[in-house]
């Protein structure tokens, strides 16, 4: 049982540049959503998805795009990569309702980005 | 808006030395208030969900309990293996995120 897989686990960008940030959970989860981790400000939310097909804007969604075609897959786009979004990012999974609160959200290892 | 304050931003203790953390929740209807640690280089690991007050739960050397306003993380007699980063979070009703606080970062000396 893998969990919650992110890829890559490093990665160098240029500015302007785009790539996807893979995020892949095989526990059957209907939830899932993206972080951010800087120093001082703590994890915030940058989108997130209830379902296949649906997906929403967290507290920081600008400069990120996301889709979820399929239960287990949830990537997370960059457009045209700034220095601002150097960071640590999580993907993390959850069952619905109750289950959520019972079994917690489950996280990835996390994908540590720098923008130069 | 909901918001999670975390106190104190870090804490040095002695091996065996018992403490406490707190985190201090505003949200409109609480559906669960979450612990995780989080060791450097990884994501953050589940400990607990409080769902009412006065709920408490225990794991090994720590009990986190629940009050209308607020949560502590109790650690009893820590070792150094304890040391990590421990990050409180709020879910509210009707939604299916969480609302984390900075956290506070545990160093237990032997």
């Amino acid at each position: 049982n893998a969990g919650v897989t992110q890829t890559p686990k490093f990665q160098v960008l240029k500015t302007g540049q785009s790539m996807t940030l893979q995020c892949a959970q095989d526990m059957n989860h209907e939830y899932m959503s993206w972080y951010r981790q800087d120093p001082g400000m703590g994890l915030r939310l940058i989108h997130y998805s209830v379902g296949a097909g649906i997906t929403d804007q967290g507290e920081v969604p600008n400069g990120y795009n996301v889709s979820r075609s399929t239960t287990e897959d949830f990537p997370l786009r960059l457009l045209s990569a700034a220095p601002s979004q150097t960071s640590v990012y999580f993907c993390a999974s959850s069952y619905h309702g109750q289950g959520a609160g019972n079994y917690g959200y489950t996280f990835g290892s996390g994908t540590r980005l720098t923008v130069v | 808006e909901d918001q999670v304050t975390q106190s104190p931003e870090a804490l040095r203790l002695q091996e065996g030395e018992s403490s406490s953390l707190n985190c201090s929740y505003t949200v409109s209807g609480l559906r669960g208030l979450f612990w995780y640690r989080q060791d450097p280089g990884k994501g953050p690991e589940f400990l607990f969900t409080l769902y009412s007050a006065g709920e408490e739960k225990e794991k090994e050397r720590l009990k986190a309990t629940l009050t209308k306003k607020e949560s502590f993380l109790h650690i009893t007699a820590p070792k150094p293996e304890d040391s990590a980063t421990y990050l409180c979070a709020v879910r509210r009703t009707g939604y299916s995120t969480l609302t984390f606080g900075k956290g506070t970062m545990l160093l237990v000396s032997p």
